[in-house]
């Protein structure tokens, strides 16, 4: 049963540019969380995508978007690159209706994005 | 505002010692409680999680964690350590209304032989 993976692993890109991360969620749940880890400091929370929608947000600008697709993977897009927009990425997936384990979010191995 | 917090940003035992790490949660209700683990460069993995009834919890690797809502503090413990057991330990709360967990800024474990 494969985990929650993404893609691509490491990204290095400029001020000002953009840039679109992938993730795909554990088999069998439908709803993605994307968070933020800045170097030594403790996930911060993106976005949740349920039903190919935007169901939260947290404090982040608008160039940070989002999209679910019908098979519940997703995507991150950021605009407009800041140099503070360099961090590790990290996608977690959930189950909107398995009893026992609600709640529980299980995190893939993130991306790491560079801004230079 | 409701938030997590880990007074210990960095601890270091020896191999085959005792560990206990702390957790303190600021929330009105009570909330789901997590503590996961990350290895350098590496995601996070959930080591066990807490909703609700027994307040002792097991989780994977040996670790069991305590949550006691007097102290509004779930605290994770090991009896004893193992050296792969060094990462950086996070603890979480779901904030159920949004939907989004709330980490800790995490402590990082060291472990001596």
């Amino acid at each position: 049963d494969a985990g929650v993976t993404q893609s691509p692993t490491h990204l290095i890109k400029t001020r000002g540019q953009q840039v679109t991360l992938r993730c795909s969620p554990k088999s069998g749940h439908d709803t993605v969380s994307w968070y933020q880890q800045a170097l030594g400091q403790g996930p911060q929370f993106i976005f949740q995508y349920y039903e190919e929608e935007e169901r939260q947000r947290g404090n982040f600008p608008d160039r940070f978007s989002g999209h679910q697709f019908p098979n519940y993977s997703s995507e991150l897009n950021v605009n407009a690159l800041l140099l503070g927009d360099s961090a590790l990425y990290l996608c977690a997936s959930s189950s909107s209706v398995l009893a026992g384990v609600r709640g529980a979010q299980y995190f893939g191995p993130g991306t790491r994005l560079t801004v230079l | 505002a409701q938030s997590v917090t880990q007074p210990d940003i960095h601890i270091t035992v020896s191999e085959g010692a005792s560990l206990e790490l702390r957790c303190n949660y600021s929330y009105g209700a009570t909330p789901y409680l997590f503590w996961y683990v990350q290895s350098p460069g590496q995601g996070l993995q959930l080591l066990l999680k807490y909703f609700s009834g027994d307040t002792l919890v097991q989780g994977i690797k040996g670790f069991e964690a305590e949550f006691k809502r007097s102290q509004s503090s779930f605290n994770l413990r090991k009896p004893s350590v193992h050296w792969s057991d060094a990462a950086e330990y996070f603890c979480a709360a779901l904030d159920t209304g949004r939907r989004a967990l709330t980490f800790g800024s995490g402590t990082r474990l060291q472990v001596q032989p």
